[in-house]
């Protein structure tokens, strides 16, 4: 069955340092999320991507993240210059489309922590 | 803005007890609603959904209710078994993009 990877599966780094998360998508699905879970509490929204464009994005999404879509395949997080409370569990997700329902398949997730 | 209000936050009930936990949310132009089974350490995996043109929706033990005038629905587990416990959360969507509830850790007992 096809899945959502991610890489690396955990990422320690020191405060300042930019982080990179990658993630490669179901191969036939058009709508690529990232979502963040700090330990112990909910899962939130970040960001959404659909046709090489950001088309929703949270509050916690601000100058210091970016999402890219460099090929065909890989969709990428970066944070820029890492806080300590960004440390949490990163998870991709993505869904075939279209229309705004449809099942969401979420990766392993990657668990940054920051020091 | 959005928000979806999950209640309890834990459960803990005996094997083979039915288990109830309830979600809110406030865009009443939100239309779908998964519910998500998350084991410790892994990621969350969807276990049903229903969409708002649909007030139940049965798979097995698990049933989900909706109930769009009240802007609130359900998850119901019968039959609970060990393997059930978990954090579930409810979600929301309008757009698209997943809004979730807090979780609701369930416990059930042997």
């Amino acid at each position: 069955e096809p899945e959502v990877t991610q890489t690396p599966s955990h990422q320690v780094t020191q405060m300042g340092q930019e982080v990179i998360l990658r993630c490669v998508p179901i191969s036939n699905h058009l709508y690529f999320y990232w979502y963040r879970q700090i330990l112990g509490q909910k899962v939130e929204f970040l960001v959404s991507f659909y046709n090489n464009e950001i088309s929703e994005k949270s509050e916690i999404f601000d100058d210091q993240f970016s999402v890219e879509r460099p090929d065909g395949s890989n969709f990428t997080l970066k944070i820029r210059s890492t806080k300590l409370e960004d440390s949490a569990m990163y998870f991709c997700a993505s869904r075939v489309g279209s229309g705004n329902t449809g099942e969401l398949f979420f990766g392993e997730g990657s668990r940054l922590t920051v020091l | 803005g959005e928000n979806v209000e999950q209640h309890p936050s834990t459960l803990s009930v005996q094997e083979g007890d039915s288990a109830v936990i309830k979600c809110t949310y406030s865009d009443s132009a939100s239309n779908y609603f998964p519910w998500y089974k998350q084991e410790l350490g892994k990621r969350p995996q969807l276990i049903i959904d229903i969409r708002s043109n649909v007030g139940e929706k049965k798979d097995q033990r698990i049933a989900v209710t909706l109930n769009k005038t009240a802007k609130h629905f359900s998850l119901h587990i019968t039959e609970t078994q060990p393997e059930d416990s978990a954090v579930y959360f409810c979600a929301a969507s309008t757009t698209g993009k997943l809004i979730f509830g807090q979780g609701t850790t369930l416990q059930v007992k042997p």
